[in-house]
């Protein structure tokens, strides 16, 4: 049963707009999430992270937001460029620094 | 530069063999994870491991084995592969156990069972 889940599998957005991806939850253990950035052919790389004690990081043109309530987080690419058109995961951590990834979201922006 | 690996990037195999994909960090890394990526299923962990002679079954292990006897290797092992076994598999390593620790990826290995 997948514990973390992005229901967008893909996204399009003009270059210079804001592109929104979005993840849930289901264990209320969970206090840490990631996102991690993949390019074909590339494994995975650390974007951006957060903290249940927060409800937003930011770094640069990339914001996650934290809603601990709705067991809902997202990530914010502001403002969006082509070379941020790659697969997106987020993950959370459980015990043991064991990561549960989504499904991941493709996204595609277009110039 | 410091840096994980993996070995091969490409393999194709039949259904019954053994096959073992490598993957070395010269991080010095305590931790080592192996993942498969399928669609519709995001990355799975398979084993991990938090040191040498350490290793423990993730959610998707059966069929596969891991062992560490030191700290820069986690090679996997698929005992007799099988076709639901074709896969893109990543390692990964992170330094500690304990909370906020990112984990650093690998290239990926393209497995394709016959």
């Amino acid at each position: 049963d997948q514990q973390v889940k992005q229901n967008s599998p893909s996204l399009r957005v003009q270059e210079g707009r804001i592109s929104i991806l979005n993840c849930d939850y289901t264990n209320s253990m969970f206090d840490y999430f990631l996102w991690y950035k993949k390019y074909p052919a590339e494994g995975p790389t650390f974007l951006i992270s957060i903290s249940s004690i927060k409800d937003k990081n930011e770094d640069g043109r990339f914001t996650v937001f934290l809603n601990k309530s709705a067991k809902h987080l997202s990530l914010h690419i502001v403002p969006s460029q082509p070379g941020d058109s790659a697969v997106y995961f987020c993950a959370a951590e459980g015990t043991g620094n064991q990561f549960y990834f989504g499904t991941g979201t493709s996204l595609t922006v277009i110039p | 530069d410091a840096e994980i690996t993996q070995s091969p990037r490409h393999k194709i195999t039949e259904t019954g063999r053994q096959v073992t994909l490598a993957c070395h960090q010269t991080w010095n890394h305590n931790n080592m994870f192996w993942y498969r990526q399928d669609l519709g299923h995001g990355l799975r962990l398979i084993h991990y491991s938090y040191g040498v002679q350490d290793t423990n079954k993730g959610e998707v292990s059966d069929g596969y084995s891991v062992s560490r006897s030191n700290t820069e290797d986690l090679p996997l092992t698929l005992e007799s592969a099988a076709s639901s076994q074709t896969s893109v598999y990543f390692c990964a390593s992170s330094v500690h156990r304990g909370l906020t620790d990112t984990q650093y990826f690998g290239p990926g290995t393209r497995l394709t069972v016959l």
